[in-house]
């Protein structure tokens, strides 16, 4: 079975540039998680879906981040305009069908603001 | 609040040694308690977790955690270190059986000596 898929793996760009990262969940998994990772600490959450609909963004900043899902299978997360503070590892993670199971995650995208 | 709290962001073992990484959390409900393991470059991978019952649980690569209420710690253990554990390790609470966010702590790195 195919694991959590994102892209690019790397990418750097200069401020005040966009940028977007995809994921492509495990089959069958209709809950898709956007987490923020910076440098040192544990991943945070940013967005929660379930198939199409954002159940929780909550702590996605809404000024300069946006994201979606819409046929409810893969992803994507932009940030535009980016700051340096933006620098990071952007995770993507799937779970199954109901319930708060397992996550399953990515190798994330690393994300350099110059 | 709830949280997670790590303690030793980096640890160093000899290969053979026994490895032990700390985790306590702070939780108003009865918590799900998590191990995970970020090899570099790597997305997350879970360790083992504590849901429910027995409050020794036994994970993959020989590692297991105990869940101790009294304490509010979840401690990682394994008893003979190897080369491929040197990894970050981090501990996660789900806020019980509702809950799908997890809180991460900040993450130990094992660091292994030949």
């Amino acid at each position: 079975e195919a694991g959590v898929v994102q892209s690019p793996r790397y990418k750097i760009i200069e401020k005040k540039q966009p940028v977007a990262f995809w994921c492509n969940p495990i089959s069958g998994h209709n809950t898709l998680y956007w987490y923020r990772q910076n440098l040192g600490q544990g991943p945070e959450l940013l967005i929660r879906y379930e198939n199409e609909e954002a159940v929780d963004d909550s702590q996605l900043p809404k000024d300069r981040f946006s994201a979606e899902r819409l046929k409810g299978v893969d992803s994507t997360l932009k940030i535009q305009p980016a700051e340096l503070g933006d620098s990071a590892v952007y995770l993507c993670a799937s779970s199954p069908l109901a319930g708060p199971n397992e996550q399953f995650f990515g190798p994330g995208t690393r994300l350099t603001v110059l | 609040a709830q949280s997670v709290t790590q303690l030793g962001s980096h640890v160093s073992v000899s290969e053979g040694a026994l490895v032990l990484l700390r985790c306590n959390y702070s939780s108003s409900v009865p918590p799900y308690l998590f191990w995970y393991v970020q090899y570099p470059n790597q997305g997350l991978q879970l360790l083992l977790k504590y849901t429910t019952g027995a409050t020794l649980v036994k994970g993959i690569n020989g590692f297991e955690a105990e869940f101790k209420k009294s304490e509010t710690s979840f401690h990682l253990t394994k008893p003979s270190a190897h080369m491929s554990d040197a990894a970050e390790y981090f501990c996660a609470v789900r806020l019980g059986d509702s809950s799908y966010k997890l809180i991460f702590g900040s993450g130990t790195r094992l660091l292994v000596r030949p």
